[in-house]
């Protein structure tokens, strides 16, 4: 099993310009996340999905939308990029609730 | 609301000496409670977690709900233990995780 997969693992955007983050996963886990990783202050939810067709906000959705069509994939959009949502993104999943999350291995994002 | 509090964001200590990373949560029910480990340039990967009651690379945790404190420990730090560390609080009946600020621990030779 690859486990989780990111890519790019390095973007560097403009700003106003939009991309998609790739996440997929071959563990057949229902939940999926995706977290960004700030210094000082640790990992913060951005959305998540509970299954195929299911999304919900975190706690700093502004700027990003989701979709979840496969249990595989859960893609991540900068509708329009700006300097503030420069980061780590990491994706994560898991089986069930209250069990352990796979991470990817990250995308650094960079937005001048 | 649900939080997870890690008051140090840098601990140093020399090698061999013993480690303590400190985490409280606030949460009025049965928390899950876990330790990730983020090693330079890696992705986060679960340490321990408080059901499994075990030790990983000789550090272990001990869930006080009297305290609402998940401190992880270790006798004796090595080198190879550098790195970031995450204490994640998840909910009964809920998928998320909630994520404290993260300590890094530095071991000095």
């Amino acid at each position: 099993n690859a486990g989780v997969t990111q890519t790019p693992k390095f973007q560097v955007l403009k700003t106003g310009q939009s991309m998609t983050l790739q996440c997929a996963q071959d563990m057949n886990h229902e939940y999926m996340s995706w977290y960004r990783q700030d210094p000082g202050m640790g990992l913060r939810l951005i959305h998540y999905s509970v299954g195929a067709g299911i999304t919900d906000q975190g706690e700093v959705p502004n700027g990003y939308n989701v979709s979840r069509s496969t249990t595989e994939d859960f893609p991540l959009r900068l509708l329009s990029a700006a300097p503030s949502q420069t980061s780590v993104y990491f994706c994560a999943s898991s089986p069930y609730r209250g069990t352990e999350a796979f991470f990817g291995q990250g995308t650094r994002l960079t937005v001048v | 609301a649900q939080r997870v509090t890690q008051p140090e964001k840098l601990l140093s200590v020399f090698k061999g000496a013993p480690v303590e990373l400190k985490c409280n949560y606030s949460y009025s029910g049965s928390p899950e409670l876990f330790w990730y480990v983020q090693y330079s340039r890696q992705r986060l990967q679960l340490l321990l977690r408080h059901i499994s009651r075990e030790s990983i690379k000789g550090f272990t945790a001990d869930l006080n709900k009297g305290e609402t404190s998940f401190h992880l420990k270790k006798p004796f730090a090595q080198e190879e233990d550098s790195a970031m560390y995450y204490c994640a609080l998840s909910t009964s009946g809920t998928y998320k995780y909630i994520f404290g600020t993260g300590t890094r621990l530095k071991v000095l030779a």
